[in-house]
C-alpha cells in the first residue's frame, strides 16, 4: 500500500512552546489528509480534515487557533500545536488517501504517529 | 450523530477463533473498515465491507449487516502476534471521500 511518513516520531517540549509535526505521502499525491489524536488506551479521535490548497475542516471541540494545519502541497501537511500544555500530550497520527490507488476501498493509509510530551 | 460500539477487551487462546463485534449508528453509510493497531504504532488496514455478507481474507474475515448496523471481525488460528487493538471504523457520509469515524477499539489479548 501507499506509504505515509511523519516527523518527528517523538518530541518533548516545554509548556508554552509550539511544536510542528509533518505528515508526508511518500509515493503518492494526497489531496486529503486527516489528523487524529489518540490518548493512551483510547481510540483515534479525528481532529481535522486537511485539504490541499484550502482551509482545514475541524471537528467539533477542536480549537483551530491552537492546532494549526497547513496543507501546502499534495505531499505535505503540517500540524502545529501552539502554546502547548501538558494536556496536549498525546499520540498524533496523520493519514492520507491515495485517490489513484485506493480504488474500491478508498481506505486511508496511516503515518507511524508522533508522540508529543509537554512538560 | 455517529456512534460506534465494540467491546473494550477480549481474551482468547493461541490457535483458537475469536469474533469481535461492532455495532454502529450513523447518519449515512459508505463502508465499514477494520484496522489492527499494535501499541504505539499506526493502524493498519485489515478489511472493508460495503455490501452485506462475509469477506474472507486469509485468517481474517469480516461480516456486515447494514440493516442491523452490525459487523464482526473473525480471527482464526490465533497467533501471539495477533495481540493488538482492533478498530471498527465507519465512513458515515454518502460520499466516498467522507471522513472515517473510529470506534474505541477492542484490545485483544492472546494467551499461550
Amino acid at each position: 500500500g501507499a506509504v505515509v511518513s511523519q516527523h518527528p516520531s517523538r518530541v518533548i517540549c516545554k509548556s508554552g512552546t509550539s511544536v510542528k509535526i509533518e505528515c508526508r505521502s511518500l509515493d503518492f499525491q494526497a489531496t486529503t489528509m486527516f489528523w487524529y489524536r489518540q490518548f493512551p488506551k483510547k481510540s483515534l479521535m479525528l481532529m481535522a480534515t486537511s485539504n490541499e490548497g484550502s482551509k482545514a475542516t475541524y471537528e467539533q471541540g477542536v480549537e483551530k487557533d491552537k492546532f494549526l494545519i497547513n496543507h501546502a502541497s499534495l505531499t505535505l501537511s503540517t500540524l502545529t500545536v501552539t502554546s502547548a500544555h501538558p494536556e496536549d500530550s498525546s499520540f498524533y497520527i496523520c493519514s492520507a488517501r491515495d485517490p489513484l490507488t485506493s480504488g474500491f476501498y478508498n481506505e486511508q493509509f496511516f503515518g507511524p504517529g508522533t508522540r508529543l510530551t509537554v512538560l | 450523530g455517529q456512534n460506534i460500539d465494540q467491546p473494550t477487551e477480549m481474551t482468547a487462546t493461541e490457535g483458537a477463533i475469536v469474533q469481535i463485534n461492532c455495532t454502529y449508528q450513523t447518519s449515512g453509510f459508505n463502508g465499514l473498515f477494520w484496522y489492527q493497531q499494535h501499541a504505539g504504532e499506526a493502524p493498519t488496514f485489515l478489511s472493508y465491507n460495503v455490501l452485506d455478507g462475509l469477506e474472507e481474507k486469509g485468517r481474517f474475515s469480516s461480516f456486515l449487516s447494514r440493516s442491523k448496523g452490525y459487523s464482526y471481525l473473525l480471527l482464526k488460528e490465533l497467533q501471539m502476534k495477533d495481540s493488538a487493538s482492533y478498530l471498527c471504523a465507519v465512513r458515515g457520509g454518502l460520499d466516498r471521500d467522507d471522513k472515517i469515524i473510529f470506534g474505541k477499539g477492542t484490545r485483544l489479548h492472546i494467551l499461550p
